[in-house]
């Protein structure tokens, strides 16, 4: 089976411009959730979505915004871009809500230039 | 609010050694803990996790962690370190109350060298 899948692996952007980053769970798995992780750092919680509903969202500015689709894949939207959003972003999904190991995927590394 | 501070940004072991990695956890309620792993540019792979039920667990790859409520610790060890064992580690804990797999805190974690 495949596990969970992001796109695209790497991108650069400018400051000021929005980015959308997708990610596709592993088959059967209703819950998505959106991590942030910058160079040298672990990661910070940003959204956890489950059956198309946001269940969870961390300390991340508005500009931050994700959804998720019938299908269980979802989409992270950054507007506005600043250079501290440079970073690697990882989705991970599970089974069910609560209670089921987190399957990561190898994040998006993002570049703000 | 929970949090967790690991103990030693880079660790270096001969191969063969011990391996050590310190964890500690604050939280208000019972947590559940996890140690991570984290190879170069991949994602995170979960070597064990703490749900309150035995305080010793043991994980993948020869990994074990114990709990220990009165040092709010969750060190992770192995008895014998492989290169293969090279990566980064992280420790996270997870708001209980909203599942275990719900919004995890990670420490910034710990390096691991394996020296031949």
């Amino acid at each position: 089976d495949a596990g969970v899948t992001q796109s695209p692996t790497h991108l650069i952007k400018t400051r000021g411009q929005h980015v959308t980053l997708r990610c596709s769970p592993i088959s059967g798995h209703k819950s998505v959730s959106w991590y942030q992780q910058v160079l040298g750092q672990g990661p910070q919680f940003i959204f956890q979505y489950y059956e198309k509903e946001e269940r969870g969202r961390g300390n991340f500015p508005d500009r931050f915004s994700a959804r998720q689709f019938p299908n269980y894949s979802s989409e992270l939207n950054v507007n506005a871009l600043l250079l501290g959003d440079s970073a690697l972003y990882l989705c991970a999904s599970s089974p069910e809500l609560n209670n089921s190991p987190l399957h990561f995927g190898n994040g998006t590394r993002l570049t703000v230039t | 609010a929970q949090s967790v501070t690991q103990l030693g940004s880079h660790v270096s072991v001969s191969e063969g050694a011990l391996v050590l990695l310190r964890c500690n956890y604050s939280s208000s309620v019972p947590p559940y803990l996890f140690w991570y792993v984290q190879y170069p540019n991949q994602g995170l792979q979960l070597l064990l996790k703490y749900t309150s039920a035995a305080t010793l667990v043991k994980g993948i790859n020869g990994f074990e962690a114990e709990f220990k409520k009165s040092e709010t610790s969750f060190h992770l060890t192995k008895p014998s370190a492989h290169m293969s064992d090279a990566a980064e580690y992280f420790c996270a804990v997870s708001q209980n109350s909203g599942g275990s797999n719900y919004k995890l805190t990670f420490g910034k974690g710990t390096l691991l060298t394996v020296n031949p």
